[in-house]
């Protein structure tokens, strides 16, 4: 059984840091692209960055390019989200997706991030 | 960036009556590779999202056969044939030919 699990969100002051972590299981994760999508609660969706196979190419939406680092480790089965600079606007539900749009979409059921002081 | 423009933003309909929800891209989904990258997903009240259909009309696994894609163009439409109870919740579309990725306004569907 497929298998994403988020962790690592919280209550975080502006200008703070978070790692997220999404632990993959019950497929060969090394072997996806993997996304991070998020969500205000009550809102829509909105696209935050992606990684391949191997984590040599990565790409992300442009309010969080330069704040945000994606990175996955294949051995450990883990994606990550490096948040830094927090800013209000970040605040959201944050989902780990497996191929998204490709056809093998799976999503992690979110963990919540929220940045206030 | 593409935008994706869904419509209506709600519904209301009779458990066993077709419903339908139409998105509309502002250019071709379509991949050089032939693929369009098109999806459609409903998340549901205290759920994560998942998705209906991909890659522009093909029903996901699990996902009931009253539920069905199509496209015209950069029209694209889900249709439920009968609504059931089970399907109340907000319906994204979204796609992924080009970052970033772009979601609809999404369309909430609620019961009569």
């Amino acid at each position: 059984e497929v298998q994403l699990v988020e962790s690592g969100g919280g209550l975080v002051q502006p200008g703070g840091s978070l790692r997220l972590s999404c632990a993959a299981s019950g497929y060969t994760f090394s072997t996806y692209w993997m996304h991070w999508v998020r969500q205000v609660p009550g809102r829509g969706l909105v696209w935050v960055a992606r990684i391949n196979e191997d984590g040599s190419t990565t790409t992300y939406a442009d309010s969080v390019r330069g704040r945000f680092t994606i990175s996955r480790d294949n051995a450990r089965n883990t994606l990550y989200l490096q948040m830094n600079s927090l800013r209000a606007d970040d605040t959201s539900v944050y989902y780990c997706i497996r191929d998204l749009a490709g056809g093998q979409d799976f999503w992690g059921q979110g963990t919540l991030v929220t940045v206030s002081s | 960036d593409i935008v994706m423009t869904q419509s209506p933003l709600s519904l209301s309909v009779t458990p066993g009556e077709p419903a339908s929800i139409s998105c509309r891209s502002t250019q071709s989904l379509q991949h050089s590779n032939g693929k369009i990258f098109f999806s459609w997903y409903l998340l549901k009240p205290g759920q994560s999202p998942q998705v209906l259909i991909y890659l522009g009309s093909n029903r996901a696994s699990g996902v009931p056969d009253r539920f069905s894609g199509s496209r015209s163009g950069t029209d694209f439409t889900l249709k439920i044939s009968r609504v059931e109870a089970e399907d109340v919740g907000v319906y994204y579309c979204m796609q992924g030919l080009q970052t970033p990725y772009t979601f609809g306004q999404g369309t909430k569907l609620e019961i009569k």
